[in-house]
């Protein structure tokens, strides 16, 4: 009966460098969704995957920002060169399509 | 554009006591509405999700509230908690093929024992 799980729960990395931050969303689960929390703008929609394709990237706020899913199951997301104002909650979402969204405790990205 | 907004930004009242929170959203064409909480340095926690023809939902001493065409929805707490003390998200998910949810500002709710 595990919920979304996110690693690492935590990041602290210097202005530059690149990160990854990993979800496993609830097991049978198709649709897999990214968000980020951060001061100024409140919570919004980065990517949305159902099953290994991401229909919906319009949240993505750059080219450094990218995601993959493989085997329908765990997501990956990649920032390359991280910049200061990449700083914020990064949350994970699963659902069984298209109802509730079940979220995970998010990863806190410091960039220094 | 969809645009959430959440009334009032912060509350703070004393046990017992019944409140509200409320939701508006500027595109009434949404597929659901969903009401969560978040806990200080936790993720969300859904509560309550009202599909689009529906026009209300409860759960235990939660009752929340749909009117689509005006752009609303009210979350009820009845015999509030200290324990209810968190920020409350109202998220909107709109209709056709996107299924990403459009979150409002929040409401930090206080509850003092």
């Amino acid at each position: 009966g595990a919920g979304v799980s996110q690693s690492p729960s935590n990041k602290v990395t210097e202005k530059g460098k690149d990160v990854e931050l990993r979800c496993d969303p609830i097991s049978g689960h198709t649709a897999l969704y990214w968000y980020r929390q951060s001061l100024g703008q409140g919570l919004e929609f980065l990517i949305y995957f159902q099953g290994n394709s991401a229909p919906d990237k319009s949240g993505l706020p750059s080219d450094r920002f990218s995601a993959e899913r493989t085997g329908g199951s765990v997501s990956t997301l990649t920032i390359q060169r991280t910049q200061q104002e990449d700083s914020a909650v990064y949350l994970c979402a699963s659902s069984a399509q298209p109802e509730t969204q079940y979220f995970g405790p998010g990863t806190r990205l410091l960039v220094l | 554009k969809q645009e959430v907004t959440q009334i009032p930004a912060a509350l703070s009242v004393p046990e017992g006591e019944n409140l509200v929170l409320n939701c508006s959203f500027t595109d009434s064409a949404i597929y659901n509405l969903q009401w969560f909480r978040q806990d200080p340095g936790k993720g969300l926690t859904s509560l309550l999700l009202i599909q689009s023809s529906q026009r209300e939902q409860t759960s235990g001493r939660l009752n929340a509230s749909l009117d689509k065409s005006s752009g609303r929805s009210t979350l009820y707490i009845a015999a509030s908690q200290p324990g209810d003390s968190a920020t409350y998200l109202c998220a909107v998910r709109g209709g056709g093929a996107t299924n990403k949810l459009i979150f409002g500002t929040g409401t930090l709710l206080a509850v003092q024992p």
